[in-house]
């Protein structure tokens, strides 16, 4: 079964810190990526998703992710943090089955705090 | 607001009471996914509905857990004889599936029911 790890539970940054959350997946053939983010109280919104074409993919807010399918993974950066960055980051991947598509398969999350 | 919406936000209920949640989504989004999430956990896929028909169920959709999507449109999720452990947020999401593409991947902000 398809599964995704994200690797640190808890980031603690201070504002203008660059950011990187590690995101790995376990799935041999064609996937999509995604990365949601949630603000306490909010609901998931998405971030930014690949695919296909340029691996290196830009998102909103001045996020960006890199697909490297080599090593199965999609990491999510941030050269500058701000403290409104304080949230709940969730890598996703679905299945591409030459056309349709599976269902989201979540990571545990990263909860990342941004010290002002 | 033309996004997912959710009722109720929030439900408590007794251990062994029925309940019923709703989900609108998005009017041209012919996919409508049903997920659950647990404190410090991601997402959970429960099932999807392509229209009104229901694809794919986890197998963590127990018998006491029914979805419909009658008319392919708003989608109500049912959970008999409610346990202390279904206790969870209740993620509803919509997106367009075409072919070659899935579109609008959106999340409702979710119920939160509570089993006392």
């Amino acid at each position: 079964a398809q599964s995704v790890s994200q690797h640190n539970h808890h980031v603690i940054l201070s504002e203008a810190a660059s950011l990187e959350l590690g995101c790995n997946y376990s799935y041999g053939g064609t996937v999509n990526l995604f990365w949601y983010v949630q603000y306490p109280g909010q609901h998931l919104q998405l971030l930014l998703k690949y695919f296909s074409g340029d691996p290196l993919v830009k998102g909103i807010k001045g996020f960006e992710a890199e697909f490297i399918k080599s090593k199965f993974s999609f990491n999510l950066r941030k050269p500058s943090v701000q403290w409104s960055d304080t949230a709940e980051y969730f890598c996703a991947v679905n299945v591409d089955y030459g056309g349709s598509q599976g269902n989201l398969i979540f990571g545990k999350g990263t909860k990342l705090s941004v010290k002002p | 607001d033309t996004g997912v919406s959710q009722d109720p936000r929030h439900k408590i209920t007794k251990r062994g009471q029925n309940v019923t949640f709703r989900c609108d989504p998005i009017s041209e989004h012919n996919r409508l996914y049903w997920y659950r999430q647990t404190l410090g956990q991601g997402p959970e896929f429960l099932t999807y509905f392509q229209n009104e028909a229901q694809l794919e169920k986890s197998r963590l959709l127990s018998d006491r857990f029914s979805a419909e999507r009658p008319k392919g449109s708003f989608s109500t999720l049912e959970i008999q004889r409610t346990e202390q452990g279904d206790s969870a947020m209740y993620l509803c999401a919509s997106s367009l599936e075409v072919a070659g593409g899935i579109y609008g991947y959106t999340f409702g902000s979710g119920t939160r029911l509570t089993v006392v």
